[in-house]
């Protein structure tokens, strides 16, 4: 699976966007980029995930480069329930089982 | 409510004990995992398995075990040949669709200490 690097840690106001990028330079043509968030103590939450376009969903936007080697999360409208760490994977689109690696992911912190 | 559910929240295990981890789920989901989560680290993969009656080993299943016996569960055994089981432990499931995995969804963990 290819290796992805993220910011250890962000701010965000409430209210603004939250735009958490991540960079999968060695990224396979058949590969997703998918994003969770983990509140503390809690189980990781899917949030959104793609291969080559654009996508959009009730929690945020995935913009992909058209190079597909970096990508960037958007959250719209930071609330304080938005603080968590995020987590960006890439994942083989074939396979019938496959782990999904974690690595430390980008602590979003949202203050007032 | 349609979901993935693990139970206990915490649990307490004490030396040369061996404890079980549920994990179900009603979302018809072909595929289950556990993993391991230690304090400021990512998730390691245990177990996996995609079908009933059928499991893989992860990148660190020694010191487990798991069954498969149901479609919609998947417990996990925490050996006392496991000489550091205190951790965070999630499980997730998917679906598998025309041979491929799908998104992978992650139930709430159960915390495990040992006394």
């Amino acid at each position: 699976d290819a290796k992805t690097t993220q910011p250890p840690s962000m701010d965000c106001a409430e209210g603004r966007a939250a735009n958490l990028p991540c960079n999968h330079s060695t990224i396979s043509g058949n590969e997703y980029v998918y994003w969770y968030r983990q509140i503390h103590s809690q189980g990781p939450q899917y949030i959104i995930h793609g291969l080559k376009n654009n996508e959009t969903n009730e929690m945020a936007s995935l913009i992909i480069t058209e190079d597909r080697k970096s990508s960037t999360l958007i959250l719209p409208h930071a609330t304080l329930r938005d603080t968590a760490v995020y987590y960006c994977i890439v994942r083989p689109s074939t396979g019938t089982a496959s782990k999904l690696t974690f690595g430390t992911g980008t602590r979003l912190q949202v203050t007032l | 409510d349609g979901g993935i559910t693990q139970s206990p929240k915490y649990l307490f295990r004490k030396e040369g004990q061996n404890v079980t981890l549920s994990c179900e789920q009603n979302l018809n989901h072909d595929a289950m995992y556990w993993y391991r989560q230690d304090p400021g680290q990512g998730l390691r993969l245990i177990y996996y398995s995609q079908i009933v009656n059928d499991f893989q080993k992860g990148d660190i299943a020694e010191g487990y075990s798991v069954s498969r016996e149901k479609k919609e569960s998947f417990p996990l055994t925490v050996t006392s040949a496991q000489k550091n089981p205190t951790a965070f432990y999630l499980c997730a499931s998917s679906l598998i669709r025309g041979g491929v995995q799908e998104t992978q969804y992650f139930g709430p963990g159960t915390r495990l200490l040992v006394l």
